[in-house]
């Protein structure tokens, strides 16, 4: 148990569906986080939010929609997704987004998503 | 691109301690290393972080070189449970980016 919860943790759908994972932290972090790891490659960062704003997309797709209601709550809305966006998708948190102050990114058990 | 270079497997016998090595020869001054382990299907796990001076946990030691150029993760007593890929990670810069390398998958063997 990290204090990071995720879900469903499987969800099957259609690329014409529209579908939402949710992440909840019960760490008392200010910053947020979604990673996409595909089948046999690195964990890539797709979305930081740190007090509620977006600091960083890394070129994700507009089908892909992130939204952070409020510092313990994250959401990641999918619509028209393509089979290759089968993969699993994690969720973490830590204090704040500063990388030099050492502080840990904690991970959820992550969402594992098929588009069929 | 990740930092960090790790050899892609290891083998480690059961109830010996599992030695993990790691390069960061381009580590600037401010930056931590972080160690992480992936058990198949879950999430990544945080083991250990550390800056300068060696580091002990519950969990395992992070030894990391005077020059900090490379630090080797010590599991001490390994168990099957630790059967995982372990990342090396060193953080990036002031907006905290944590990019992940391919890890070293450790096996330990009954």
């Amino acid at each position: 148990e990290t204090g990071v919860t995720q879900t469903p943790r499987h969800l099957v759908m259609g690329m014409t569906n529209k579908k939402s994972l949710k992440c909840e932290q019960h760490l008392g972090h200010n910053a947020m986080y979604w990673y996409k790891q595909s089948a046999k490659k690195p964990l890539e960062l797709m979305f930081v939010y740190s007090l509620e704003e977006r600091v960083e997309n890394n070129s994700v797709p507009s089908r892909f929609s992130p939204e952070c209601p409020n510092s313990s709550h994250l959401f990641l809305h999918l619509h028209t997704l393509q089979p290759e966006d089968s993969a699993l998708y994690l969720c973490a948190s830590s204090q704040d987004s500063k990388g030099s102050s050492g502080n840990t990114i904690y991970f959820g058990e992550g969402s594992w998503l098929t588009v069929v | 691109d990740a930092k960090t270079t790790q050899p892609t497997s290891m083998d480690c016998a059961e109830g010996r301690a599992a030695n993990l090595p790691c390069n960061h020869s381009t580590i600037s001054g401010n930056e931590y290393v972080y160690w992480y382990r992936q058990i198949h299907s879950q999430g990544p796990q945080y083991i250990i972080h550390g800056l300068k001076n060696n580091e002990t946990n519950e969990m395992a030691s992070l030894i990391i070189t005077e020059d900090r150029k490379s630090s080797t993760l010590i599991l001490p007593h390994a168990t099957l449970r630790d059967t995982a890929v372990y990342y090396c990670i060193v953080r990036v810069g002031r907006d905290d980016k944590i990019i992940f390398g391919k890890g070293t998958r450790l096996h330990i063997l009954p």
